[in-house]
């Protein structure tokens, strides 16, 4: 099985801008999650999606969205970048269904963007 | 809210000392708690988690609810051990699921020496 993957892998943006992020998540994998991982607040849980419909959701400002497909791709956004958006973001896939507590989460690689 | 707290940012050992890998989290409810790896180079990935009561790769962990800890042990540590440690944290939501929302420690660098 092909793994999570997503792309960008690196993206440089200055401040301002927007910047849209894509993940595909493991086939059959419905639900996929979105972290930020930064040297200094660690890794940090952005939202989760399962059948295009946000379930959950960190403590993150409105700046920061996302949506997803029929096909489970996922798709972040950030807009009107700030230096501190500088980050590794990570999307995570996993196979849960509504009845679940926790399956195991698939990470990506992550896309390094760098906002100057 | 929740909070996971890996006190060692760094930790070194000699091949075939014994590891252990502090973790300890603050939770009111009943919580799921994971091991995650992230080796150089590759992705993060999960080690172990508490409800599975396995062994992998030779590293066990026990969920203390007293002392509300889940260290990570392994008895004699190898230098392919050396990777990236993050413990976490999964919770009940009011609709009775986690979401798909894991909450992490700032992680531990581990190094086994030759």
């Amino acid at each position: 099985k092909a793994g999570v993957t997503q792309t960008p892998r690196y993206l440089i943006k200055t401040r301002g801008q927007q910047v849209t992020l894509s993940c595909s998540p493991i086939s059959g994998h419905r639900s996929v999650s979105w972290y930020q991982q930064t040297p200094g607040q660690g890794l940090q849980f952005l939202f989760e999606y399962f059948s295009e419909t946000q379930r959950n959701k960190g403590n993150f400002p409105g700046r920061f969205s996302g949506r997803q497909f029929s096909n489970s791709r996922s798709e972040m956004n950030v807009s009107t970048l700030e230096l501190g958006d500088s980050a590794l973001y990570l999307c995570a896939s996993s196979f849960s269904t509504s009845g679940r507590t926790y399956n195991e989460q698939f990470f990506g690689p992550g896309t390094r963007l760098t906002v100057l | 809210a929740q909070r996971v707290t890996q006190p060692e940012k760094l930790l070194s050992v000699f091949k075939g000392a014994p590891v252990e890998l502090k973790c300890n989290y603050s939770y009111s409810g009943s919580p799921e708690l994971f091991w995650y790896v992230q080796y150089s180079r590759q992705r993060l990935q999960l080690l172990l988690r508490h409800i599975s009561r396995e062994s992998i790769k030779g590293f066990t962990a026990d969920l203390n609810k007293g002392e509300t800890s889940f260290h990570l042990k392994k008895p004699f540590a190898q230098e392919e051990d050396s990777a990236m440690y993050y413990c976490a944290l999964s919770v009940r939501t009011a609709g009775g699921t986690s979401y798909g929302k894991l909450t992490f420690g700032q992680g531990t660098i581990l190094t086994v020496h030759p």
